[in-house]
C-alpha cells in the first residue's frame, strides 16, 4: 500500500515569508507525528496528533510554527515569518495508534526539504 | 540537551564486515529503543527495535545489544553489503511520551567492495 507521502518535496522561500508543509499519512492510521531535521543531525520530534487533537506539541520551537489535522488525517505544518534557521528537512511519521506499544511503529515520509533564503 | 549519544559519527567498513554503532543514554524512563536506517533524499525506516528486558535481539543480519546497567545498545550489521551504505539513528523513546522518539545524531556507514 502507499507509505506515508508529503509535499511539496523542496520548498524555497525567503526570508519573512509564511510556508504550509503537508503530510499525508498512511491509511487508517490514528498517530501522526511531525520531526525536523537539521543537516548532519538525527531528527527532532515537533508535533504529535492522535487523531484531530494535537497530544503533545512540546518540541515546536516557537509560536511561528503551528500544525493542524482537522479531520485526523492529512496535516498542515505551518510557519510564519519563515527564518533562514528554520531550513531543514521537516519530517512526517504515521503509526497505526500511539496508545498501544505493539502498533505503534512509526512510518516516515520522505520529508519536504525547506529553503529559507 | 543530547539525550541519546550516538558513535561514530561515520564508519567504512569492508564487504562482508561488521560494522558496530553505539549509542548511550542517561534517561532512565526510557523503554523502547529502535534503529532507524536512512538513505539519501528518504525519510527514516525502522530497521530493528528492542525493550529492555531483553539483551540482545536479532533480525537477520541486524543484531541490538543492549546493557541495561550501563544504559548503552549498539547495532551490529554481520556480512556487511554494499547496499547497507546508509546512515543509521539510534533512538528511544520514554514511558509516558506518546511515542516521542529521541534520536541520535546519526552514523554515516559505507561498505567498501
Amino acid at each position: 500500500g502507499a507509505g506515508v507521502s508529503q509535499t511539496p518535496s523542496n520548498k524555497v522561500t525567503e526570508k519573512g515569508k509564511y510556508v504550509e508543509l503537508r503530510c499525508d499519512p498512511i491509511s487508517g492510521h490514528t498517530a501522526l507525528y511531525w520531526y525536523r531535521q537539521s543537516l548532519g543531525q538525527g531528527p527532532e520530534f515537533l508535533i504529535y496528533f492522535q487523531g484531530t487533537g494535537a497530544a503533545d506539541d512540546s518540541g515546536l520551537p516557537n509560536d511561528r510554527f503551528f500544525a493542524v489535522r482537522p479531520e485526523g488525517s492529512v496535516s498542515t505544518l505551518k510557519i510564519q515569518r519563515t527564518e533562514r534557521g528554520d531550513s531543514a528537512v521537516y519530517l512526517c511519521a504515521s503509526s497505526l495508534t500511539a496508545l498501544a506499544p505493539s502498533t505503534d511503529t512509526q512510518y516516515f515520509g520522505p520529508g519536504t526539504r525547506l529553503t529559507v533564503l | 540537551q543530547q539525550q541519546v549519544k550516538q558513535s561514530p559519527q561515520s564508519l567504512i567498513v569492508q564487504k562482508g564486515g561488521i560494522p558496530i554503532i553505539n549509542c548511550a543514554y542517561e534517561n532512565t524512563a526510557f523503554d523502547y529503543f529502535p534503529w532507524y536506517q536512512q538513505f539519501p533524499g528518504k525519510g527514516p525506516a525502522l530497521l530493528i527495535a528492542i525493550r529492555p528486558d531483553v539483551s540482545e535481539k536479532k533480525e537477520g543480519r541486524f543484531t541490538i545489544s543492549f546493557n541495561k546497567s550501563a544504559k548503552q545498545f549498539s547495532l551490529h550489521i554481520m556480512d556487511s553489503q554494499p547496499g547497507d551504505s546508509a546512515t543509521y539513528f539510534c533512538a528511544a523513546r520514554a514511558t509516558g511520551t506518546a511515542s516521542k522518539l529521541t534520536f541520535g545524531t546519526g552514523t554515516r556507514l559505507q561498505v567498501t567492495l
